[in-house]
């Protein structure tokens, strides 16, 4: 089945720790994005990849980082993970404009 | 700014009855409107989309409604399931931004036997 793919489901990190976040899919999209979801609220976009064009969110923190080595994979890398970084990380992709976008599970982040 | 607001925060309807979930958006410029439900520690699943173009679409138990002039889209759900428990986003695109979805808040549907 085409999917997309998170891994790890739950990352523990300490603060100040780098840690790396890692999404596949199989559905062969162009688009990729990331998101960063605290509970009770929606998900909030840091950035997203069309094709290999980057697309930062003006308000996402410098601490983020992303890489998409090709199509089917993507990174988001936490330079120095602080508590507040504690959240569930939702990777997505869409084939494009006005299409929908289909959500991995999402990786929950502890930073300790 | 929201753009995207869902004033409910959480909605309890009886088995079998009609479940509506609201939603209303700020920005003119969205033309393509989606809805998705959460399971607790689960990503968010795809449940039904529609254009601006339109003002209802169907799909088995799911109806959206779009009022353009309100600027408003509502979920209907009949008959409700307890399976349908989660909490639901309504999401929007378009203008500048067409690739990227901005979410509302969601609501917690809670279906009662």
């Amino acid at each position: 089945d085409a999917m997309v793919i998170q891994n790890p489901r739950y990352q523990v990190t300490q603060f100040g720790k780098p840690v790396t976040l890692s999404c596949s899919q199989t559905l062969n999209h162009n688009v990729m994005y990331w998101y960063q979801q605290k509970s009770s609220q929606a998900p909030k976009l840091l950035f997203h990849y069309y094709d290999k064009d980057f697309n930062n969110e003006a308000d996402t923190p410098d601490n983020f980082q992303s890489r998409r080595p090709n199509t089917s994979f993507c990174f988001l890398d936490i330079r120095s993970p602080g508590l507040g970084d504690a959240a569930m990380y939702l990777c997505a992709t869409s084939s494009g404009r006005a299409s929908e976008q289909y959500f991995g599970p999402g990786t929950r982040l502890t930073v300790t | 700014d929201q753009q995207v607001k869902q004033n409910s925060p959480s909605l309890s309807v009886q088995e079998g009855r009609i479940s509506i979930l609201n939603c209303d958006y700020t920005n003119s410029m969205f033309d393509y409107f989606l809805w998705y439900k959460k399971y607790p520690a689960e990503g968010p699943t795809f449940l039904i989309s529609i254009s601006s173009i339109k003002d209802k679409n169907e799909d088995g138990r799911f109806t959206v409604f779009l009022n353009k002039s309100a600027k408003h889209l509502s979920l209907h759900i009949v008959p409700s399931q307890p399976g349908d428990s989660a909490v639901y986003f309504c999401a929007a695109s378009g203008g500048q931004g067409a690739q990227k979805l901005v979410f509302g808040q969601g609501t917690r549907l809670t279906i009662n036997p």
